[in-house]
């Protein structure tokens, strides 16, 4: 099982808005650490979408947006289009294992 | 920067996965970079594996540190990974990535499937 914990599904209609949370424990994000989201199409590469909580890469549109609360985080998407259509996951570091740990992914459907 | 994973489709159980990612556009010995190893399973769950630091010093998942070697050959900008005593359990697509001093991961190859058979 993995350590962070996602939704397995999350839905909506194009240009709706969707949330997926992400929920750890006191040795990593409640600890303090970073979280950090991948936006995964199968057979391609894992893409980084947010990095430290709040900040996009270059080139992800600001329909994508990272936010952090104690233990808790999530990720917004807004005016969802068909190509959002992905896996979805957030990762953290973790002093227990002292390396990164994954959420269990989200599977977005675009109705 | 950009990496590629390279090795076996196919290993038999008890046997050693040798995986490599060759590095371009970038040096793996300088940077603050965790040149990393990060394997999905079947099922969708990723698990991290491991990194070298551009260093040289190596940092394990305990789950696999007993069976785990990751090494590196800068003057072939590459890294690599032994995982021996394999079992079906090993089975997964095996990415190599570059970690962040913040601890994510800003560059994927496009992973390798390994299949470990009986």
């Amino acid at each position: 099982h993995s350590v962070l914990t996602q939704p397995p599904s999350v839905s909506g209609a194009p240009g709706q808005r969707v949330t997926i949370s992400c929920t750890g424990t006191n040795s990593n994000i409640g600890a303090g650490y970073d979280v950090h989201w991948y936006q995964h199409l199968p057979g391609t590469a894992p893409k980084l979408l947010i990095y430290r909580n709040t900040y996009r890469p270059s080139g992800v549109p600001d329909r994508f947006s990272g936010s952090k609360s104690g233990a808790s985080t999530s990720l917004a998407i807004t005016g969802l289009l068909a190509e959002d259509e992905a896996d979805y996951y957030c990762q953290s570091f973790d002093t227990s294992l002292s390396g990164w740990v994954f959420g269990g992914g989200t599977k977005l459907t675009v109705l | 920067v950009q990496l590629q994973e390279s090795g076996p489709g196919l290993v038999k159980s008890s046997q050693t996965v040798s995986l490599t990612c060759t590095v371009s556009g970038g040096s793996i010995n300088s940077g603050g970079y965790y040149w990393t190893w990060i394997r999905q399973y079947p099922g969708k769950g990723l698990e991290w594996i491991g990194y070298i630091y551009y260093s040289g010093s190596t940092y394990y998942n305990p789950s696999l540190k007993s069976r785990l070697t990751i090494s590196r050959d800068t003057s072939k900008s590459q890294f690599s990974l032994n995982l021996r005593s394999v079992t079906a359990a090993d089975t997964a697509v095996y990415y190599c990535a570059r970690g962040d001093g913040y601890n994510y991961a800003d560059k994927w190859g496009q992973g390798t499937l390994v299949t470990v058979s009986s």
